[in-house]
C-alpha cells in the first residue's frame, strides 16, 4: 500500500530565509509525486509533480523538490520564502496507473517578519 | 487556464438530509475523483471515476454515497442520509493527460457542515 508521512507538523521561517519540507513515501513500484499548497479557506495547487527523468524539479512560485529513491524522499524546498508562502503544504504520491493520491498529514508554514 | 469548479462552495444541512454536490471538471478530461478532508486532517480518497463507472472506492465509501455524471459536463455526488461525521471539505479533482505526463487538478472544494 502506499503511504506518505510528513514528519513536520508545523514549520516557523522568518520572511527570506530558506525553507526544506520534508516529505517520505512508501510504494512498491516507481511512484508519481507532489506537493501541493492549500491556503486557509481554499482549495489545494498544485506546486510541482515528479513522473520521471530529472530528479530535481521545478515549480511554481519558486520552489523546487528532490526525487531520491535511496530514501524514499521528496522532499520540498524555497531558497526565499515570502510571506504569501504561509500556507499548510501536502506531499502525496500515486501510482501509475488509477492514479488515486494518498496524502500526507500535511505542514503547516508560518512566515514571521 | 481550464480549472475545475464546485459548487456549492458550503452547504449546511441537517442530519439525515440528502446532499448533493455538484463538481465541473476540466472539459478534456476523463478521470475523476472526490476527496475529502475532515478538519485538521489529511484528505483522503473517496472514490475514482471512469468510463461511467466507478474503478476504485475506499472504505470511507460506504452505500450512503453515490457519483454520476449526468450529461456531459458535471460529476456529482451524492450523500443518502448525512451523519455528523460527514461533516468535511470535499474536494473534486479531475485528470487528464498532458505532454506525456498525468495532470491531476483539484477544485476549491465544497464545505460540507452537518447539524
Amino acid at each position: 500500500a502506499q503511504s506518505v508521512t510528513q514528519p513536520d507538523i508545523h514549520i516557523t521561517v522568518s520572511e527570506g530565509a530558506s525553507l526544506e519540507l520534508r516529505c517520505n513515501y512508501s510504494y512498491g513500484a516507481t511512484p508519481y509525486l507532489f506537493w501541493y499548497v492549500q491556503s486557509p479557506g481554499q482549495g489545494l495547487q498544485l506546486l510541482l509533480k515528479y513522473f520521471s527523468g530529472d530528479t530535481l524539479v521545478q515549480g511554481i512560485k519558486g520552489f523546487e523538490a528532490e526525487f531520491k529513491r535511496s530514501q524514499s524522499s521528496f522532499n520540498l524546498r524555497k531558497p526565499s520564502v515570502h510571506w504569501s508562502d504561509a500556507a499548510e503544504y501536502f506531499c502525496a504520491v500515486g501510482p501509475s496507473n488509477d492514479y488515486k493520491l494518498s496524502f500526507g498529514a500535511g505542514t503547516t508554514v508560518t512566515v514571521r517578519a | 487556464e481550464p480549472e475545475v469548479t464546485q459548487t456549492p462552495s458550503h452547504q449546511v444541512t441537517q442530519m439525515g438530509q440528502e446532499v448533493i454536490l455538484r463538481c465541473v471538471p476540466i472539459s478534456n478530461h476523463l478521470y475523476f475523483y472526490w476527496y475529502r478532508q475532515i478538519l485538521g486532517q489529511k484528505v483522503e480518497f473517496l472514490v475514482s471515476f471512469y468510463n461511467n463507472e466507478i474503478s476504485e472506492k475506499s472504505e470511507i465509501f460506504d452505500d450512503q454515497f453515490s457519483v454520476e455524471r449526468p450529461d456531459g459536463s458535471n460529476f456529482t455526488l451524492k450523500i443518502r442520509s448525512t451523519k455528523l461525521e460527514d461533516s468535511a471539505m470535499y474536494f473534486c479533482a479531475s485528470r487528464g493527460f498532458t505532454g506525456g505526463n498525468y495532470e491531476q487538478y483539484f477544485g476549491p472544494g465544497t464545505r460540507l457542515t452537518v447539524t
